[in-house]
């Protein structure tokens, strides 16, 4: 079965601060993406970030980054210079890519950010 | 572009009634939309995927009586809870990919829906 985890259920930082939520899956496919979701107290769901798989170039957007660790089925996400609107949830989401197919997102748990001024 | 519509944002329904949620697609055409449920200060649960023209394929243990899901065009999905009771109060998130490939997947607003 295919399983996201998200083993960190809240975490906080300092505004500006670095913060690293982490994030294992478990899959038998080698072709998949992966992606970060916040979800802020509006919970519209945003997407933050997404690593297509067979790219070893770890996905960088802005503050957001990603370290991506293949075979040890690994994808955190660290946000540097946070800021108060980073404050929400985060999901970890994976899916397969089984040629274009219209699967779904498998989502974690999802992790609480809080941001300390 | 690619903007997922979704309404009513909040709904307070009597137990008993149904009510209609709808989900659009403003700039693209989705052939498959998903609809979600979330409980408070927890994940995203997928109820059914709904495809354009056909029956909706619905997770196990959704009822598919109580969720009714029509996908009419290539831009509109609905979700009928039908004869809403207390314990069907929930948000409600439909979500659809405006691309091939998969990825770009672009979320509606949700649904705040009371039962009581």
């Amino acid at each position: 079965a295919q399983t996201v985890t998200q083993s960190q259920p809240e975490m906080s930082v300092q505004e500006a601060e670095t913060v690293t939520l982490s994030c294992t899956y478990d899959t038998s496919e080698s072709d998949y993406y992966l992606f970060w979701y916040k979800q802020p107290p509006s919970r519209q769901m945003i997407l933050v970030i997404r690593q297509e798989a067979y790219k070893q170039q770890n996905a960088t957007e802005n503050r957001f980054s990603v370290n991506f660790q293949k075979a040890a089925k690994s994808f955190s996400l660290k946000i540097s210079d946070s800021q108060l609107g980073d404050a929400a949830m985060y999901f970890c989401a994976y899916i397969p890519n089984y040629g274009g197919s219209q699967g779904n997102l498998i989502f974690g748990k999802g992790t609480k950010l809080s941001v300390k001024p | 572009g690619a903007v997922v519509s979704q309404h009513p944002s909040r709904v307070i329904c009597k137990s008993g009634t149904s009510v209609k949620i709808e989900c659009r697609s403003l700039d693209f055409q989705a052939t498959t939309m998903f609809w979600y449920r979330q409980f408070p200060k927890q994940s995203l649960m997928l109820m059914a995927t709904s495809n354009e023209g056909s029956k909706a394929t619905y997770e196990q243990g959704v009822e598919k009586d109580k969720f009714l899901i029509n996908h009419a065009s290539l831009t509109l999905s609905t979700l009928t809870v039908t004869s809403a009771h207390p314990e069907d109060s929930s948000f409600y998130i439909c979500s659809a990919r405006p691309w091939r490939g998969p990825y770009g997947y672009t979320f509606g607003s949700g649904t705040r829906l009371t039962v009581v």
